[in-house]
């Protein structure tokens, strides 16, 4: 069953703590990606990883940081989280970067900074 | 880098028309176009895509169309049920599987 899971799916913290999100997918896809989805902004990528330990910044990687160290497992690391890091986030992953194919999307977290 | 954007933020149709959303992308090196759709409250999934070597393609009652002379493609979508209700997503992609997405388009189909 071709799935990407998200964990949490719900997440309040004060400003200035750090925070976890994790995804995970079934499908031995190279490449995962983490975007953020804001109200009238559309998905705006914040990194995307070729494979493990290949991770590139996306268009706003500022305040984030990612690792990948098993090709199943995308963790995206918020360190001192400011209230405009409030969004929903969402995790997705393509079978290859090489050549051009579908992404599979989790549910999504809703991440909310006080 | 790509820039994709989607004409119309909202799109209302009658049960049974047709609806078309249009995109328009500046990159003439795309060579990808998926769309995905996104109901009220849930993820995003993928719906349709075409290639640049083609510039039509027909899954059931969902067709694209692209012209790259223009750098213009769109989404129809025929006989139109409150299921396809959502906000739907045009997208452009370059190389190694990076794609921008458009802002998206709420279509909402009135029964």
């Amino acid at each position: 069953d071709m799935k990407v899971t998200q964990m949490p799916r719900y997440l309040i913290k004060r400003m200035g703590e750090n925070v976890l999100l994790e995804c995970g997918q079934d499908m031995s896809h190279e490449t995962m990606y983490w975007y953020r989805q804001d109200p009238g902004l559309g998905l705006q990528l914040i990194y995307i990883s070729y494979d493990v330990d290949s991770n590139s910044e996306g268009d706003i990687p500022k305040g984030y940081r990612v690792s990948r160290k098993k090709r199943e497992h995308f963790s995206l690391i918020l360190d001192s989280a400011k209230t405009n890091q409030t969004s929903v986030y969402f995790c997705a992953s393509s079978l290859s970067s090489w050549g051009s194919y579908e992404q599979y999307f989790g549910p999504g977290t809703r991440l909310t900074v006080l | 880098g790509e820039k994709v954007e989607q004409h119309e933020s909202t799109l209302s149709v009658r049960e049974g028309d047709s609806a078309v959303i249009n995109c328009t992308y500046t990159d003439t090196a795309s060579s990808y176009f998926p769309w995905y759709k996104q109901e009220a409250g849930k993820s995003l999934h993928f719906v349709i895509d075409i290639r640049s070597n083609v510039d039509r393609k027909q899954s059931q009652r969902l067709i694209v169309l692209l012209d790259k002379k223009a750098k213009r493609f769109s989404l129809h979508i025929t006989a139109t049920q409150p299921e396809d209700s959502a906000i739907y997503f045009c997208a452009a992609s370059i190389r190694n599987n990076r794609i921008f997405f458009g802002d998206g388009t709420q279509l909402v189909v009135k029964p």
